[in-house]
């Protein structure tokens, strides 16, 4: 069964600074791997969603790369701000069905 | 991108009573989807796979006489929390899968908070 690993379970730092959250996995069988965003009490957005068959993807400040042999992915947050305070989830999507990591709490200070 | 709806978006609920949610594919169709259960600062917990026309499979632990899962159609999937507890109280959260043609991906609804009192 997939396992989905992140850290660090939560990071705070001052707005401004570059970031990045780690996802690993077990299973290097996967269709795509996919970052999401959650707020207290709300649903998922998703943010980036990387195929097998790719390296990368990047939406504005964010980057997210996929090492599917070693079993990892980064999301790479720059010149972060208050806004971009939340959960971030990462989830492998495999045969089956997509399995979710604990997720990294972010704050981000004025 | 394609989109789910889940309803309702809350609910509270007196114990021992059921309390159904709804998940609907509302612009493709839909042949699996999935259920989710999110407790208070965690991670999403897969509850249960459901293909269209045939029985659900649920993950080790939930019950599934206790949550009862329909998929009449590739658009609906219904989870049915029976004789509902205080700890049945969580976020729940379904997922409907796109396959085929080079594509896989699954889409989320908005949850469903159950609160049961």
């Amino acid at each position: 069964k997939q396992e989905v690993t992140q850290i660090p379970a939560a990071l705070s730092v001052p707005e401004g600074e570059n970031l990045v959250l780690n996802c690993s996995f077990t299973d290097s069988a996967i269709y795509n791997l996919q970052w999401f965003r959650q707020d207290p009490g709300k649903g998922l957005t998703s943010l980036l969603l990387i195929q097998s068959s790719q390296r990368e993807q990047t939406s504005g400040r964010l980057n997210a790369s996929l090492d599917k042999s070693s079993g990892r992915s980064t999301l790479y947050i720059a010149a972060s701000q208050p806004g971009d305070s939340a959960t971030y989830l990462c989830a492998a999507l495999g045969n089956n069905d997509m399995r979710f990591g604990a997720g990294t709490r972010l704050t981000v200070k004025p | 991108g394609a989109v789910v709806s889940q309803h309702p978006s809350w609910v509270i609920c007196k114990s021992g009573t059921s309390v159904k949610i709804e998940c609907r594919s509302l612009d493709f169709q839909a042949t699996t989807m999935f259920w989710y259960r999110q407790f208070p600062k965690q991670s999403l917990m897969l509850m249960a796979t459901s293909n269209e026309g045939s029985k659900a499979t649920y993950e080790q632990g939930v019950e599934k006489d206790k949550f009862l899962i329909n998929h009449a159609s590739l658009t609906l999937s219904t989870l049915t929390v029976t004789s509902a507890h205080p700890e049945d109280s969580s976020f729940y959260i379904c997922s409907a899968r796109v396959s085929g043609q080079g594509a896989n991906e699954q889409f989320f609804g908005p949850g469903t908070r159950l609160t049961v009192l």
